[in-house]
């Protein structure tokens, strides 16, 4: 079951925060991060296991909460670099069982 | 280079052929997966194959099949292809232990026309 993605679609000036959310109403094992440049490969981030752990990737951190099977993603004093879409992912195993990416979040980063 | 290769690049095709797209997993990945990413959209899981054998299948099309060879490089086929078959294709490898990510290929552009 694809997870669901918040906000769809979010645009910032350079510098300021975003915070995007992932959230599942299945039992999560772990929850990745990707970034997509249009047009580009999508590259991984980071990925966040069961226990509620908080990881962090240069301004990019993210958490998950293993009770509301839910990960945010934090984006602060953003950078145009930081422009793409993001994707998060979820697997319910620890094999990467039924791993299903979720729709995705539009960020633009403008001057 | 993040290491897996997909090849070709690009592809422009007729409606109703048939093509291969290929990818070499990142060394010391035993799993690969396939993607497709219609124009702006998310990504779609096709199938993936661990070590040779096919592990998990998505919403992959009967005219689509896959393999994975003993040297671990992968072939999606598609045949009898339609215009709504043009699509970025991605594959992705993982070493498949607890704690790591995938690594994507820069992807196939496939255009039918």
């Amino acid at each position: 079951q694809q997870p669901v993605q918040s906000p769809q679609a979010v645009i910032l000036r350079e510098g300021e925060d975003a915070v995007i959310n992932c959230s599942s109403s299945k039992a999560l094992y772990s929850v990745h991060w990707y970034r997509q440049k249009h047009g580009e490969a999508p590259v991984f981030l980071m990925i966040l296991l069961k226990g509620g752990e908080q990881k962090g990737h240069e301004k990019i951190s993210a958490s998950f909460n293993e009770k509301k099977q839910q990960s945010s993603l934090y984006l602060t004093a953003s950078q145009l670099s930081y422009s793409g879409t993001y994707f998060c992912g979820t697997e319910r195993g620890d094999y990467g069982q039924n791993f299903v990416f979720g729709p995705g979040t539009r960020l633009s980063v403008l001057p | 280079d993040s290491g897996v290769t997909q090849t070709p690049k690009h592809l422009i095709t007729a409606t109703g052929q048939r093509v291969t797209l290929r990818c070499s997993p990142r060394s010391g990945d035993l799993s690969v997966y396939w993607y497709q990413q219609s124009l702006d959209q998310g990504l779609q899981f096709l199938i993936q194959y661990y070590n040779g054998e096919e592990r998990a299948k998505g919403n992959i099309l009967e005219r689509f099949s896959a393999q994975q060879f003993p040297d671990l490089h992968s072939e999606l086929n598609l045949s009898s292809l339609e215009l709504g078959d043009s699509a970025l294709y991605f594959c992705a490898s993982s070493v498949d232990r607890p704690g790591r990510g995938y690594t994507f290929g820069s992807g196939t552009r496939l255009t039918v026309v």
